[in-house]
Order: structure tokens, then C-alpha cells, then sequence
């Protein structure tokens, strides 16, 4: 069964600690992406990765950092000096880069106690 | 400034009546456009594109519209359906250099049985 897996489905992250978010897929895409999804405001573009061992800063990518190191794993690290973490993360991947349909995960919501 | 909007109220219909959504954007040129189905706390879901030199598109129950001159998309769902209620978020891809996925904020429709 292919598709997307993320984990946690809820975290909770105590201040000044850094956490880690799991996004792996199994549908033989190059290209992965993780959003931010707040209320009142669009998917916002974090990181993204064309290929393994490469990615890109998104538009909001201050206070997160990513690795990709296997094809199919990508995960998000929000460290302590993202000072508004509290929101619903969105893994998402598509064939390539540009290609047109972006594939999501079941997304993590992360709150700061 | 470039805008992409979508109705921020919420949109109510009656089961079997057709659900029309819309879609603006501003100082964009689109390559495309695609809607996603987002349901509470889950991933967006891909469900139609629609490129620039298309007028409309369908699936199943579903048609797209796409008027570049007014800078407008319409989904529409016809025969709605209770399982039809979700968030539905409109996204384009801009033409150009910087191509990534413009999202609006979407629209959430409910439809009474």
C-alpha cells in the first residue's frame, strides 16, 4: 500500500528542546516537501528536496533544518530557535520537483508546552 | 502584490444541489492550477488540475473552470453529497522561474443532508 507516513501524529515539545519529525514515502518520488499549515493562513513552503543529499530553503525554513540522506525518508528538525512552533506539519512528495501532483502525509501537530 | 484568494466564508448547500467554490489570484501568471480536498486534522488530497490553455475539466462529479481573463477558477461539485463537506484549497503553479505551488487558504464547504 503506497503512500506517505508520518510520526508522530501529536508532539509535544517542552521550550528551548529541539524535535524531530518523521516523513517517509514509498512511492519512488524524488522530490519531497514539508509545509506549515497555521488558521487564517495558506501551506507555507519550509524545506524542500529535489533529490537525495540535496534540498532547498522554503520561504519559512528560519529555526527548522532537514536532512536526505535516503530517498525515501525526510525528516524535519524544529530546533529551539523557532520561537512560534506550535502548528500542523505537512509532509508532501511528487514524482519530481516541478511535476504537478503533490502526494501529503497524514501530518503532525505539534504543540509547545 | 500577488494574491491568490478563495471565499473565506463558509459555503452551506443542500444535498443534491451543485457546490461552486472560487478561486482568484492577482499579478500571477499560472502554468496551472489544481484543487485539493483537506479534510479536519488530515493532508490535502489532489483531486483535479487544470492548465492555462484549458477551459475546463472534469471528473465525475467534479468540473473545474479556468478563465485567465478574469484571473479566475470555479470548482464545482454537482449532486453534493454530506461526504462531500471538507476544506477545499485551491493551489497554481506560477510560470516562470520561481515555480513553486501557490496555495489559497481554502473554502469549507458543508453540505445538509
Amino acid at each position: 500500500d503506497g503512500g506517505i507516513t508520518q510520526s508522530p501524529k501529536y508532539l509535544f515539545r517542552k521550550e528551548g528542546q529541539n524535535v524531530t519529525l518523521s516523513c517517509e514515502q514509498n512511492l519512488n518520488h524524488d522530490a519531497m516537501y514539508w509545509y506549515r499549515q497555521d488558521p487564517g493562513q495558506g501551506l507555507r513552503l519550509i524545506y524542500y528536496s529535489q533529490i537525495v543529499n540535496d534540498f532547498q530553503k522554503g520561504d519559512i525554513a528560519e529555526g527548522y533544518s532537514v536532512s536526505r540522506e535516503k530517498k525515501e525518508s525526510f525528516p524535519l528538525t524544529v530546533t529551539s530557535a523557532q520561537k512560534n512552533p506550535t502548528a500542523f506539519y505537512l509532509c508532501a512528495s511528487s514524482i519530481r520537483v516541478y511535476q504537478e501532483t503533490q502526494y501529503f502525509g497524514p501530518g503532525t501537530r505539534l504543540l509547545v508546552l | 502584490s500577488q494574491k491568490i484568494e478563495q471565499n473565506s466564508e463558509a459555503l452551506n448547500i443542500q444535498e443534491g444541489k451543485t457546490a461552486t467554490l472560487t478561486c482568484n489570484y492577482t499579478n500571477y501568471s499560472p502554468a496551472y492550477l489544481q484543487w485539493y480536498r483537506q479534510d479536519p486534522g488530515r493532508g490535502p488530497v489532489f483531486l483535479l488540475l487544470i492548465r492555462e490553455n484549458e477551459k475546463e475539466k472534469r471528473k465525475e462529479r467534479l468540473k473545474v473552470t479556468f478563465d485567465t481573463t478574469l484571473k479566475q477558477s470555479l470548482f464545482h461539485i454537482t449532486a453534493s453529497q454530506p461526504a462531500d463537506s471538507a476544506t477545499y484549497l485551491c493551489a497554481l503553479r506560477n510560470a516562470g522561474n520561481n515555480r513553486k505551488l501557490i496555495w489559497g487558504l481554502g473554502t469549507s464547504l458543508a453540505v445538509n443532508p
